[in-house]
């Protein structure tokens, strides 16, 4: 299986603040890869697939980019909806599909 | 815009069993792939099981294979997750979610607000 690792496991940041998030594959997965954004107590929500295509719906202060195994989720400016739960998924084999730990982004 | 809501949740013993419903509406369940995806109490996500569209196979975690059963019953626009064997690393948040039409791969877009399932004694 692949394993898919995420770091930092947890950030502090301002409304306003650029913010970097890094996904880590094991083996090759290509484009295949997809972030979520969970906010507490919600259902996961789909933002980017593709490594860096965005989901309608999604603000433009998001973006994904990388490819083969390293990834990168940004968001540019920070905004008080934006403080969830981010989730990478490997969708290049299958089954199983796996995820990231997760990265908690936290007020400072 | 398809939406999802699973039931069927609650408290289970050690070794038994449950169902879990995934009913839709604007959701002609045959056309999608739909898959389980399960969230521990503050834990990350975990993949449990998918079924294909029309046609299409079953595909199950190693953690829950050969316990849990996957199924549609597209007359009623239902997917189902029926869990025997239960325990207590299965307590969860159960999430049934569709498979995005655009793509090849896994993305899943749609998603139902989730159901707990407890497994104690």
């Amino acid at each position: 299986d692949i394993q898919m690792t995420q770091s930092p496991s947890s950030v502090s940041a301002s409304v306003g603040d650029r913010v970097t998030i890094t996904c880590r594959a094991s083996q090759y997965v290509g484009d295949r890869l997809v972030w979520y954004q969970q906010r507490p107590m919600k259902a996961p929500n789909l933002l980017i697939y593709g490594a860096s295509s965005l989901q309608n719906g999604v603000p433009s202060r998001f973006s994904g980019s990388g490819s083969g195994t390293d990834f990168t989720l940004t968001i540019s400016s920070l905004q008080p909806e934006d403080f969830a739960t981010y989730y990478c998924q490997q969708a290049a084999t299958f089954p199983p599909l796996t995820f990231g730990g997760g990265t908690k982004v936290e007020i400072k | 815009e398809v939406q999802l809501l699973e039931s069927g949740g609650g408290l289970v013993q050690p070794g038994g069993s449950l169902r879990l419903p995934c009913a839709g509406s604007r959701f002609t369940s045959g056309n999608y792939a739909v898959h389980w995806v399960r969230q521990a109490p503050g834990k990350g996500l975990e993949w449990v099981s998918a079924i294909g569209s029309s046609g299409g196979g079953t595909f199950y975690a190693d953690s829950v294979k050969g316990r849990f059963t996957i199924s549609r019953d597209t007359s009623k626009n239902t997917l189902y997750l029926q869990m025997n064997s239960l325990r207590a690393d299965d307590t969860a948040v159960y999430y049934c979610a569709t498979k995005m039409l655009l793509t090849s791969y896994v993305a899943l877009d749609n998603w139902g607000q989730g159901i707990l399932v407890t497994v104690s004694s």
